[in-house]
């Protein structure tokens, strides 16, 4: 079984559209992120969850909103894509300060 | 936040034990410090956490001096699969506002 998961694992997608990114997680977690890894490999986190409500949110345009549905959930929608917005994203959850990631999302902005 | 430096890259060689260090001279006394690996195309993956003296799993080991400013990750016996970046991160795990930082990592590269 899949710990956390991630759809698509592909995005491609023209400047201007809106997407979304869903995360899920099955391992009972309360904690959840966004990361942002861009092309120099550099992982930077953009969103925390604890159990539905939001604790981090590190200077992420607005463009970017996060949604939790649930503790087991984390979405991500994207409006008004730019072509900087082209990265890998990945999801985790966390228990005890040990970070389990997603496989990753990889956006390309045209 | 503590700010952690580690080497941007290192080779070695298969059959043999690795050991990156890890530089966190302003880490609080709740802070933990904790390593990830990731592959290319993958996600992190933990390896291994530590607040003091020595950890050990059936991966790696972490050593930790009496002053905790810098760490130790070591790797015995690594494989071509070692190949990989290894990052150190030092944070409060008990804290969730705590923003745990992902440095540039350790590009390691084994080589037959």
């Amino acid at each position: 079984d899949t710990a956390v998961s991630q759809t698509p694992k592909y995005l491609v997608t023209q400047m201007g559209n809106d997407k979304s990114i869903k995360c899920e997680q099955n391992l009972g977690h309360d904690t959840m992120y966004w990361y942002k890894q861009d092309s120099k490999k550099f992982l930077k986190i953009m969103f925390s969850y604890n159990n539905k409500e939001l604790i981090i949110n590190e200077t992420v345009p607005n463009r970017f909103s996060p949604k939790s549905p649930d503790k087991a959930h984390l979405n991500l929608h994207i409006n008004s894509l730019e072509l900087g917005d082209s990265a890998v994203y990945f999801c985790a959850s966390t228990s005890r300060g040990e970070q389990y990631f997603g496989p990753g999302t990889r956006l390309t902005v045209t | 936040l503590a700010k952690t430096t580690q080497p941007i890259s290192m080779d070695s060689y298969e059959g043999q034990e690795v050991n990156i260090t890890c530089s966190h001279n302003n880490i609080a006394t709740n802070d933990y410090i904790t390593w990830y690996q990731q592959f290319p195309s993958q996600g992190p993956r933990f390896i291994i956490q530590g607040y003091k003296t020595k950890v050990t799993n059936e991966v790696a080991s972490l050593f930790i001096p009496a002053d905790r400013k810098s760490s130790t990750l070591s790797l015995p016996r690594v494989s071509l699969s070692d190949t990989a970046v290894y990052y150190c991160l030092v944070g409060d795990i008990k804290n969730r506002d705590d923003k745990i930082i992902f440095g540039k990592g350790t590009r390691l590269h084994i080589l037959p």
